[in-house]
């Protein structure tokens, strides 16, 4: 039973340079999200999913783009790193499906990304 | 639109002693609420969730939090410190999104310090 899983686990990037963090979850949820952590302001959302075919988003989109072509993916890309993306990025899922707001979330194990 | 207040950034205590995270919310829905607890460099877990039913929910870890509609309030407590509890506490709140499902908000996180 996996859960959720995250690759990379640590990535370096390039100013301008671009990039995939994968995300994956193999118990069947219907929302899934991406958040960043950063010192003294918690985990803030980037993107959500509803379901497959279907994102919004969050508080901090700008910079990152998402889709969502299956239940169980949800990758989230940088087009032109900045070293203000410079942060731990957090993958989450849960059963939640349009009505249902009462499941938690599960989470990945994080990606520290570093943009130079 | 929703948000999370967690009133302390940091807060400590002694060994034996009651502790008390405090978190403010605003929702224009009737939200689920929930703590999440991070011990260093691990990704986070569950500690409770309010989702309507009993306003005093009870949950791992000896921790328990009461929600107070009128107060706007979902605080965190703990008759008894334990040095393993030392870790970041958020507190989060489920709303309604703008494609018909549930987003997910944290709080900016309370680390609590436990002294021997």
């Amino acid at each position: 039973n996996a859960g959720v899983t995250q690759t990379p686990k640590f990535q370096v990037l390039k100013t301008g340079q671009s990039m995939t963090l994968q995300c994956a979850q193999d118990m069947n949820h219907e929302y899934m999200s991406w958040y960043r952590q950063d010192p003294g302001m918690g985990l803030r959302l980037i993107h959500y999913s509803v379901g497959a075919g279907i994102t919004d988003q969050g508080e901090v989109p700008n910079g990152y783009n998402v889709s969502r072509s299956t239940t169980e993916d949800f990758p989230l890309r940088l087009l032109s790193a900045a070293p203000s993306q410079t942060s731990v990025y957090f993958c989450a899922s849960s059963y939640s499906g349009p009505g249902n707001r009462n499941s938690p979330l599960h989470f990945g194990n994080g990606t520290r990304l570093t943009v130079t | 639109a929703q948000s999370v207040t967690q009133l302390d950034s940091h807060v400590s205590v002694s060994e034996g002693t009651p502790v008390l995270l405090r978190c403010n919310y605003s929702s224009s829905y009737s939200p689920s609420l929930f703590w999440y607890v991070q011990h260093p460099n691990k990704g986070l877990q569950l500690l409770l969730k309010y989702t309507s039913a009993a306003t005093l929910v009870k949950g791992i870890n000896g921790f328990e939090a009461e929600f107070k509609k009128s107060e706007t309030s979902f605080h965190l407590t703990k008759p008894s410190a334990h040095m393993s509890d030392a870790a970041e506490y958020f507190c989060v709140v489920s709303d309604m999104g703008n494609t018909g499902g549930f987003k997910t908000i944290f709080g900016a996180g309370t680390r609590l310090f436990v002294k021997a």
